[in-house]
């Protein structure tokens, strides 16, 4: 069964402070995308990043940087330096390739960074 | 450049009325997805569309539950004689064929009072 679990409800943290939002999927699909989208308190859903499967390099774009471990089925989101800006609730998604569209969302993060 | 677009935003009614709801993808997309929100979950998928065609239901969708796009452009979501528990944010996504990413609405909230 597929499945996305983020066990981390709420995160506080102060200004300038590194956080890392983790998440970890199930799957018996060997071709799979992971997603990450923020959700501002606006209420839009912001896409972040796709990775592939195949694709183990982690990514950094900015203060964002992602670690994706198919050995531990996580995929794990760090903001570095963070800002007030980045309190959010973060989602972490699984697409398996193999047998739908659909996207399978975890439960989500609510990340408040305090000035 | 104009995003995925969602009327109305906001839908107040009372328990055992018909509602629709509109989505308007982003221009090139043929891929349109409808999902639900509710507080302090993670969106759940309810179908998606290729054109006009529908190729996937989530058995989430009841009787009462129908969607359609007609001209492989925007879609409708209508919900028959509503209850309190499809209260909720409905959210509708678009993609291309590649890339595959889904770009979101601002999304439809729904109260049944």
């Amino acid at each position: 069964a597929q499945k996305v679990t983020q066990a981390q409800t709420e995160i506080s943290v102060v200004e300038k402070e590194d956080v890392t939002l983790d998440c970890v999927y199930e799957t018996r699909d060997t071709t799979y995308y992971l997603f990450w989208y923020k959700q501002p308190p606006s209420g839009e859903l912001v896409f972040l990043i796709r990775r592939n499967s195949f694709d183990e390099q982690n990514e950094i774009s900015g203060r964002y940087s992602w670690n994706f471990q198919k050995s531990t089925s996580s995929f794990n989101f760090t903001i570095t330096a963070s800002q007030v800006v980045d309190s959010a609730v973060y989602f972490c998604a699984l697409r398996e390739m193999d047998s739908s569209y659909k996207l399978i969302f975890g439960s989500g993060t609510r990340l408040l960074v305090r000035p | 450049d104009t995003g995925v677009s969602q009327d109305p935003r906001h839908k107040i009614t009372k328990r055992g009325q018909n509602v629709t709801f509109r989505c308007d993808p982003i221009s090139e997309h043929n891929r349109l997805y409808w999902y639900r929100q509710t507080l302090g979950q993670g969106p759940e998928f309810l179908t998606y569309f290729q054109n006009e065609a529908q190729l996937e239901k989530s058995r989430l969708l009841s009787d009462r539950f129908s969607a359609e796009r007609p001209k492989g452009s925007f879609s409708t979501l209508e919900i028959q004689r509503t209850e309190q528990g499809d209260s909720a944010m409905y959210l509708c996504a678009s993609s291309s064929r590649h890339p595959d990413e889904q770009y979101f609405g601002p999304g439809t909230r729904l109260t049944v009072t």
